[in-house]
């Protein structure tokens, strides 16, 4: 079944602008992990945060985790047109496997 | 220190035809996961593996499917009878160990499946 739910489902920003995303899920989870995916290519690893973690940063990433109302987001500060990508979301609920949400595609107009 | 490996990147079977997707995961990675991602649509799990074990297949279809991860070489998706809804990207990840709160995964290029 579906977990993680992204959203928006697609974004259309101005370069150097920022951009937030949402993750939604509902199950009780041991992580979850962000992943940017270019048209037509594999999957990047982004950021992973922990249940017991409220926030997490990477360059211009930040990422932050509510295990209280199931939900996550991904922001990207200054925003560049080569993050046009689509990124996911993706809960582990303990199995080690990885349940991913649909994806928000983002675009980043120069 | 190679990525996870997959080949063929891409592939074209017909109709009854067997596809068969080869992943060779990170270097000290003894754990593989092969995902499915059709058009528009994020990745399904579909089994995991750990050398000479699966651990999880809940996520292979009951028939036509297989999956393997012998002692030596690669980790091998075999898809039997193909058919047009098999068509999609297939996805290797691996990861180092299993830990009690998960490890990150590293994703393979991927491999596109095209039945016709």
């Amino acid at each position: 079944s579906q977990q993680g739910e992204e959203d928006p489902q697609a974004l259309s920003i101005q370069e150097g602008e920022n951009a937030t995303m949402n993750c939604s899920y509902k199950t009780s989870i041991n992580n979850l992990q962000w992943y940017r995916q270019n048209s037509g290519r594999g999957l990047v690893h982004l950021i992973l945060i922990r249940s017991n973690e409220r926030e997490k940063h990477s360059g211009r990433l930040r990422v932050t985790l509510d295990t209280s109302k199931k939900s996550s987001s991904l922001l990207i500060t200054a925003s560049r047109a080569a993050d046009t990508a689509s990124y996911f979301c993706a809960t582990d609920e303990g199995g080690n496997k990885l349940v991913f949400g649909a994806g928000t595609i983002l675009r980043v107009k120069s | 220190n190679a990525g996870v490996m997959q080949n063929p990147r891409h592939l074209v079977r017909r109709r009854g035809q067997e596809a068969r997707l080869r992943c060779s995961p990170m270097k000290g990675h003894s754990h593989v996961y092969w995902y499915r991602q059709l058009p528009e649509e994020g990745l399904k799990f579909m089994v995991y593996l750990q050398k000479e074990n699966i651990i999880d297949e809940s996520g292979m279809p009951k028939e036509r499917f297989s999956a393997e991860f012998p002692k030596e070489g690669p980790s091998i998706l075999r898809i039997q009878q193909v058919v047009r809804g098999d068509s999609a990207a297939y996805f290797c990840a691996s990861s180092p160990r299993r830990q009690g709160i998960g490890d990150e995964q590293f994703f393979g290029p991927g491999t596109r499946l095209t039945v016709l």
